[in-house]
């Protein structure tokens, strides 16, 4: 089976940098991937990682490290408009295209 | 209109009335898959399709059919409603989810009284 655990909230100040946090429990792995629910709205895609290392995407990078199990988004340059649900999901075993979900960080960010 | 659609986005059903949820995309997208959303819960898999014709069961199946006879579609249909059931649904398409991640329709809220 599949696991993943991330932080339930997380508060910052607007300008300041925040990172959430994932580390996940699967058989079989093919990446690990970031999205972000906005209240009442359908979760987009942020960023997927394969490989070891840091992806970068504007103010947004997101982090692997496969022999830990863990993984983590960085925001950079808080705005408020980034108050936001993170979710975590592992792309698991059969490469099936099918991600398992964390329960979600919820992201305040305060002015 | 491109992109992914789904209907209705409210419904209210009484318990033990059959529902079915309607997913529609335009892209022509090979993966298509169902999540339930609740508090505390994040998403939750139901269903997933990696082709037409082709599905497979996700975490929380049970109480749930799908079918998928055409790419463009894949509807959800809760064959006896729970008030259990009362959630709110996404559908999803992708291409290539290793890659590109997947698209969200904007979801059905569904309760069932």
């Amino acid at each position: 089976g599949q696991s993943l655990e991330q932080p339930s909230e997380v508060t910052a100040v607007e300008g300041a940098i925040v990172q959430i946090n994932c580390t996940y429990q699967t058989s079989g792995f093919y990446g690990l991937s970031w999205y972000q629910q906005h209240d009442g709205g359908a979760p987009t895609f942020l960023s997927y990682n394969a490989l070891d290392g840091l992806e970068e995407t504007g103010r947004f990078s997101s982090f692997l490290s496969r022999s830990d199990s863990y993984g983590y988004l960085l925001l950079q340059e808080l705005q408020m408009k980034d108050s936001a649900s993170y979710f975590c999901a592992v792309h698991g075993s059969g490469n099936t295209g099918k991600l398992i979900f964390g329960q979600g960080t919820t992201l305040q960010v305060k002015p | 209109d491109a992109g992914i659609t789904q209907s209705p986005r409210y419904k209210i059903t009484e318990t033990g009335r059959q529902v079915t949820l309607m997913c529609h995309q335009t892209w022509s997208h090979s993966y298509m898959f169902w999540y339930r959303q609740d508090l505390g819960h994040g998403l939750r898999l139901i269903y997933y399709s990696a082709a037409a014709d082709i599905t497979d069961k996700g975490e929380v199946p049970d109480g749930y059919v799908v079918s998928r006879s055409k790419t463009e579609n894949f509807p959800l249909t809760l064959e006896s409603a729970t008030r259990s059931q009362t959630s709110v649904y996404f559908c999803a398409s992708s291409a290539t989810p290793n890659t590109y991640g997947y698209t969200f329709g904007s979801g059905t809220r569904l309760t069932v009284v």
